[in-house]
């Protein structure tokens, strides 16, 4: 069983288009999050949800807004679509605690925007 | 704020060397440390951490150990393999709960292993 699962794996699609990732984990965890690898493999958080409930929202266009129906899933969808979006889109989860259990990553959403 | 600075890369290696990658941090507190590996084309999997000064996480042949005082986590390995070659990302989380915690990552070293 995937612990944290991401779909889609690959996405292409053209600038203005609207798109949505979705993550869910089973793992029983309170807290999840989204992070953005850039194409130099930098890695930065977007969001965090701790039971459905927002918590962290680093310095992101509002064009991107994640949901969180339930605490085992958060979707993150993109309006508007630029060429900068793309990356690599990891969602991770986390007991409450994650820096004394740690993090648990999908195996990220390949995004391309052309 | 908190911060990583990892060695920059890329390391290549011969099988059977010896491997250090530096990862010293700057935070606020008694952060939790972790090193991360990414394989091609794969997510990013947890190789081990350590939560308090002095601690060694170690796995799968790696080690670092937590250095309050030299505010460092070093990764070692005394015999690296083909199999290693990988991203080493280093990253740091204080502990502030409740969701609001958050890790920070290191650009990331690029470890290439020669047969």
């Amino acid at each position: 069983d995937t612990a944290v699962s991401q779909t889609p794996k690959y996405l292409v699609t053209q600038m203005g288009n609207d798109k949505s990732i979705k993550c869910e984990q089973n793992l029983g965890h309170d807290t999840m999050y989204w992070y953005k690898q850039d194409s130099k493999k930098f890695l930065k958080i977007m969001f965090s949800y701790n039971n459905k409930e927002l918590i962290i929202n680093e310095t992101v266009p509002n064009r991107f807004s994640p949901k969180s129906p339930d605490k085992a899933h958060l979707n993150l969808h993109i309006n508007s679509l630029e060429l900068g979006d793309s990356a690599v889109y990891f969602c991770a989860s986390s007991q409450v605690g994650g820096a004394l259990y740690g993090y648990t990553f999908g195996s990220g959403t390949r995004l391309t925007v052309v | 704020g908190d911060s990583v600075t990892q060695m920059e890369g890329p390391v290549t290696l011969s099988e059977e060397a010896f491997l250090t990658i530096n990862c010293t941090y700057t935070a606020t507190g008694y952060p939790s440390l972790f090193w991360y590996v990414q394989y091609p084309g794969e997510g990013l999997q947890l190789l081990l951490k350590a939560t308090k000064a002095d601690d060694k996480g170690s796995n799968k042949g790696f080690e670092a150990t937590y250095r309050k005082e030299t505010t460092s986590f070093h990764l070692e390995k005394g015999s690296v393999q083909v199999s290693d070659s990988a991203v080493y990302f280093c990253a740091l989380s204080g502990r502030r709960g409740f969701g609001n915690e958050k890790l920070t990552f290191g650009t990331g070293t690029r470890l290439t292993i020669i047969p």
